[in-house]
């Protein structure tokens, strides 16, 4: 059974810093999304990565894979207010399936 | 730009009591998904519909659960007899494509909670 794990939970970090997110998965998959989720609101579409290596950037965040690690990383750069939510990766179960398999997602809050 | 849309946001309902949740996917849109979130918790599929058919359901989706596209462009999940467990926000998402070739839009979700 695919198990998606991300790290940290929580993460509270001053404007102009940078993080990592980090997402781990447990079995073959080449195919990860991440969604950003604000409070009471729906998921909204950050990344969909597709092959081993791919690396997408849309303004200060940039989202990386790599398959035979399977790792993926939500990297922030010099982080304003506005990123404040919840981040998810989930990961396609591939086999046929069409079931995302979601991590407990990242809590980020980002202090002035 | 197009859009999930779902109806009602919010649903307070008594134990037992039947629910319908619907939902409006993006219009050119062939494979159908319903997921929920559990407050404060993760985002758990629940069943995917392709070509008028579920093609896919997690244990969650049991009997008291089933899903339907009466007319062509909605797409309804029936929770059958309610339970307190059943309260969560419940996410209707739609995709042109297979998953593995294309994104997956969420809608705006449906809170029900269940006295």
């Amino acid at each position: 059974e695919l198990k998606v794990e991300q790290n940290p939970l929580f993460l509270s970090m001053q404007e102009g810093k940078n993080y990592t997110i980090y997402c781990n998965y447990s079995t073959t998959s080449d195919r990860l999304y991440w969604y950003r989720q604000d409070p009471g609101k729906s998921l909204e579409s950050l990344f969909v990565l597709l092959s081993n290596g791919a690396v997408k950037q849309e303004g200060r965040l940039m989202a990386s894979l790599d398959t035979k690690a399977r790792l993926s990383t939500l990297h922030i750069t010099a982080a304003v207010h506005d990123l404040s939510a919840t981040y998810f990766c989930a990961v396609d179960t591939q086999g046929g399936s069409e079931k995302l398999v979601f991590g407990k997602g990242t809590k980020l809050t980002v202090n002035p | 730009e197009p859009e999930v849309t779902q109806t009602p946001s919010h649903q307070v309902t008594q134990m037992g009591q039947e629910v319908i949740l619907r939902c409006v996917p993006i219009s050119n849109h062939l494979y159908f998904y319903w997921y929920r979130q559990i407050l404060g918790q993760k985002v758990e599929f629940l069943v995917s519909f392709y070509n008028n058919e579920i093609s896919e359901k997690s244990e969650i989706f049991d009997d008291q659960f089933s899903v339907e596209r009466p007319d062509g462009s909605n797409f309804t999940l029936k929770i059958r007899s309610t339970k307190l467990e059943d309260s969560a926000m419940y996410f209707c998402a739609s995709s042109a494509t297979r998953l593995n070739t294309g994104e997956l839009f969420f809608g705006e979700g449906s809170r029900l909670t269940v006295l």
